[in-house]
């Protein structure tokens, strides 16, 4: 079945380590996008992507990183760097034009130590 | 700044009545607007969406949703709320920019239907 995947789906890391968070789709979408949800604040954009080694910087990308080196994966990196990372991230694919829908992972849920 | 705002943090209804779940917007240009649903420790998933044309869009799960650019508003209902309707609704607004395209989400309303 066409779907997107992200990997694990609960991740326990200590202070000051470096995660990442894995997404894959097989839906043949050229756009891909990171969004971070907290209760009561909705989805917060991190990074998209728009086409394979190309990706923008959302509202809230300090202290995240992302690689877009194949068109199916965009990988997303919590660095030490991110202040309060324990949150819900979800990834999402769609085409590139205004009517597309976007299309969500399970999300993978985060705990920092 | 483009935006959109869900300015109910839940909303009650009755298993059978109509329920309504608001939602307005702020956009420079045409409004493309979605509504999807989430479920606890889930994705969201797609309900529908207004691009262009009729004003009243139908969607999944029989939910539909009504276009007003006077108000600027995208309201979602249904006729008779089902207590499996209850869940986190969420209204988002495609943005663009020189970079591409991306959807801003409003807070989210959760929805707690009652038998």
């Amino acid at each position: 079945d066409g779907g997107i995947t992200q990997s694990p789906k609960y991740l326990f890391r200590k202070e000051g380590q470096n995660v990442t968070l894995s997404c894959e789709q097989n839906l043949n979408h050229d756009a891909m996008y990171w969004y971070r949800q907290d209760p009561g604040q909705g989805l917060r954009l991190i990074y998209y992507s728009q086409i394979v080694n190309d990706f923008q910087k959302g509202d809230i990308a300090e202290g995240y990183s992302v690689s877009r080196e194949k068109k199916e994966s965009f990988p997303l990196t919590v660095t030490s760097a991110q202040k309060n990372p324990t949150a819900f991230y979800l990834c999402a694919s769609s085409t590139t034009g205004v009517a597309g829908e976007l299309f969500f992972g399970e999300g993978s849920r985060l705990t920092v130590l | 700044a483009q935006s959109v705002a869900q300015p109910e943090d839940q909303v009650n209804v009755a298993e059978g009545n109509p329920l309504t779940v608001k939602c307005t917007y702020s956009v420079s240009g045409n409004p493309y607007l979605f509504w999807y649903v989430q479920y606890p420790n889930r994705g969201l998933q797609f309900l529908l969406k207004y691009i262009t044309g009729d004003n009243l869009v139908k969607g999944s799960y029989g939910f539909e949703a009504e276009f007003n650019k006077s108000q600027t508003s995208f309201h979602l209902k249904k006729p008779s709320a089902l207590v499996s309707d209850s869940a986190l609704y969420f209204c988002a607004v495609r943005v663009f920019n020189q970079a591409g395209t991306a959807l801003i989400f409003g807070k989210g309303t959760t929805l707690s239907v009652s038998s």
